[in-house]
């Protein structure tokens, strides 16, 4: 079955770059059906999309507009994973980090498989 | 605030049933399928129901959906001790070409 296994720091200084990755098993990053999500949730924020990658012939990406100006998510189809960076980090983007999949793009179908979470503290 | 409107907490006791409300817009529920997630403490969100109504395999027939034009309902039948853990409605905003969720629900056995 398919599986997300996520790493990365689970500390991050304000003003630096947040980083994670979520490999996956099971399933293909660059497969044309699913859609490769993030996640972010806090007490503050709740749970909140973070932004997506998915392979239609080509890559395509988009953002939540909190976030649009500083994110990015990068498919790695050498290593089958699936990158976040979050730049310019603040205490606000303290939270637990979760990637997910959608099983198909062409319609909201929910996010049928997550990775485990990575808490992520923004402090110096 | 939220997108999508869930009331903050539900209870009810062993073998009763609760419903959890999820209220949106037409720029979400309105035209959009509606899941529905269980969080245990420390835990990943699960997906409980996908497309309105569907359970995904492993998910017990206790757990339902419905929707009807913006809004959407989880219903939960026999309810079990296992089953106290936060829910989460979540769809697609047109608007905001983006995921979207309900700030989630406390459900209680007493």
């Amino acid at each position: 079955q398919v599986q997300l296994q996520q790493s990365g720091p689970g500390l991050v200084e304000p003003s630096q770059t947040l980083s994670l990755t979520c490999a996956i098993s099971g399933d293909s990053v660059s497969s044309n059906g699913p859609a490769w999500n993030w996640f972010r949730q806090s007490p503050s924020r709740g749970l909140e999309w973070l932004g997506r990658t998915y392979y239609r012939s080509k890559w395509y990406s988009n953002y939540a507009l909190s976030v649009k100006s500083r994110i990015i998510i990068n498919p790695d189809t050498g290593k089958n994973q699936v990158s976040l960076q979050l730049s310019s980090v603040t205490p606000d983007d303290t939270a637990v980090y979760y990637c997910a999949r959608m099983p198909v793009v062409t319609h909201y179908s929910g996010m049928d498989v997550w990775g485990q979470g990575t808490t992520v503290t923004v402090s110096s | 605030q939220s997108v999508l409107t869930q009331p903050p907490s539900v209870s009810a006791a062993p073998g009763q049933k609760v419903t959890i409300s999820c209220s949106g817009s037409s720029f979400n529920i309105g035209n959009n399928y509606v899941s529905w997630y269980q969080q245990l403490p420390g835990t990943a969100p699960k997906l409980l129901i996908y497309e309105n109504n569907k359970r995904p395999s492993g998910i017990p027939d206790r757990f339902s959906g419905s929707k009807s034009d913006t809004s959407a309902t989880l219903g939960v039948t026999g309810l079990q001790t296992g089953d106290e853990a936060d829910y989460y409605c979540g769809t697609w905003d047109n608007s905001l070409n983006a995921a979207v969720f309900g700030f989630g629900t406390k459900v209680t056995v007493l």
